[in-house]
């Protein structure tokens, strides 16, 4: 069985710029998670997708971070436009359905100059 | 303000000992806590969960206790083995499946 895949794994961009990253789930999962995992803390929830709908997005920085999941299967997820402390990796995440466990994609690391 | 808490940074055990990561938490909401394991450049991979209906959940060399009334949780490896080198992330949530919120993480290196 196929992971969850992130694209790409390394991003360096300039503040103020825009970003975009890209996750595909496992096949038939339901449920997608986006995290924020900056350095030396735990992964944050930033946004949770049931199907193509938004379950949670409450900690998500609405100005300048946005999320989508169209269609049910991929999601990207976007900043725009990106200060220097966004620099951290984002993980995406799926799981058959709530409540069943979470797995992790492999994140993509981004560094804000 | 951090909900779920890893005081511990490092730990080093030797190889074949038991290793203890422990897991503090301050919501009396959540109900469901689950270990998360991290190799560099991969995402997490749940290791190990147990609901707040239990105090114990076993599962091969890993065994997870939970002390609802001190909000503490433990990991036990035992007996460790160097692959179980990784930073070891507890969370917890309120509701199975629901937002998880993690700790800082604790990285344990286990020596041969």
């Amino acid at each position: 069985e196929a992971g969850v895949a992130q694209s790409p794994r390394y991003k360096i961009i300039e503040k103020r710029q825009s970003v975009a990253f890209w996750c595909n789930p496992i096949s038939g999962h339901a449920t997608l998670y986006w995290y924020q995992q900056i350095l030396g803390q735990g992964p944050k929830l930033l946004i949770q997708f049931q199907n193509n709908g938004v379950v949670d997005d409450s900690q998500l920085p609405k100005d300048r971070f946005s999320a989508e999941r169209l269609k049910g299967v991929d999601s990207t997820l976007k900043i725009q436009p990106a200060k220097l402390e966004d620099s951290a990796v984002y993980l995406c995440a799926s799981s058959l359905d709530v409540p069943y466990e979470q797995y992790f994609g492999p994140g993509t690391r981004l560094t804000v100059t | 303000d951090q909900q779920v808490k890893q005081n511990s940074p490092s730990l080093s055990v030797q190889e074949g000992r038991i290793s203890i990561l422990n897991c503090d938490y301050t919501n009396s909401m959540f109900d469901y806590f689950l270990w998360y394991k991290k190799y560099p450049a991969e995402g997490p991979t749940f290791l190990i969960s147990i609901s707040s209906i239990k105090d114990k959940n076993e599962d091969g060399r890993f065994t997870v206790f939970l002390n609802k009334s001190a909000k503490h949780l433990s990991l036990h490896i035992v007996p460790s083995q160097p692959g179980d080198s990784a930073v070891y992330f507890c969370a917890a949530s309120v509701g199975a499946g629901n937002m998880l919120t993690f700790g800082g993480g604790t990285r344990l290196m286990v020596k041969p």
